[in-house]
């Protein structure tokens, strides 16, 4: 069965640092997501992405956050000047007309 | 109202026995549901779309009620397995570029 591929799967980062996560999404799916779900809080959206740009964002997406897809197969999200706040797990989605499939997440915690 | 609303519970049930909980949407204009389950600090997987017509699959029962604009999910002959979160998603604008989660409610099936 095909699956969304996230590496790493926990990072561990200085507060102020940069961190990028990689997701490679299911090959013939053309929505792409990250979404991410703090400790103990619901799954929040953060942005999707479709045909090479961003196509909606949420209120956390900031300045902070940008994606990106460098190549055919991978999807990124970079997160600037880590804040202690972005601890969480971050998903990677992808999706066609018959659902979502998620990654297993990257554990990021800021130290 | 928030967009999706879930029970957190715990919902505590005896193996064997039936449960059923609902999930209210505020957007009366969404199309499509879902229900998701997330083990713990695992990602979220695909349980069952919801129809119009509600559907059945297996031991789960989905229903979709427009007018009271809930969903419901209807579990039988539970299983130690069936432990985990249920997560409601709801497509707020029917578009593919996002889905929006529930905060989930908490299932425990006891011995």
């Amino acid at each position: 069965e095909p699956e969304v591929t996230q590496t790493p799967s926990h990072q561990v980062t200085q507060m102020g640092q940069e961190v990028i996560l990689r997701c490679v999404p299911i090959s013939n799916h053309l929505y792409f997501y990250w979404y991410r779900q703090i400790l103990g809080q619901k799954v929040e959206f953060l942005v999707s992405f479709y045909n090479n740009e961003i196509s909606e964002k949420s209120e956390i997406f900031d300045d902070q956050f940008s994606v990106e897809r460098p190549d055919g197969s991978n999807f990124t999200l970079k997160i600037r000047s880590t804040k202690l706040e972005d601890s969480a797990m971050y998903f990677c989605a992808s999706s066609d007309d018959y659902g979502y499939t998620f990654g297993s997440g990257t554990r990021l915690t800021v130290v | 109202r928030k967009e999706v609303e879930q029970d957190p519970g715990p919902f505590n049930v005896p193996e064997g026995a039936t449960v059923a909980f609902n999930c209210t949407y505020s957007n009366s204009a969404s199309q499509s549901f879902f229900w998701y389950r997330q083990d713990c600090r695992k990602e979220p997987k695909l349980l069952m779309s919801v129809y119009s017509s509600g559907n059945e699959d297996g031991r789960f029962t989905a229903q979709l009620n427009r007018a009271s604009q809930y969903i419901s999910l209807l579990i039988r002959d539970s299983k130690l397995s069936d432990s985990a979160t249920y997560l409601c998603v709801v497509n707020p604008m029917n578009r593919d570029d996002k889905i929006i989660f529930g905060k989930g409610t908490r299932l425990h099936i006891l011995p």
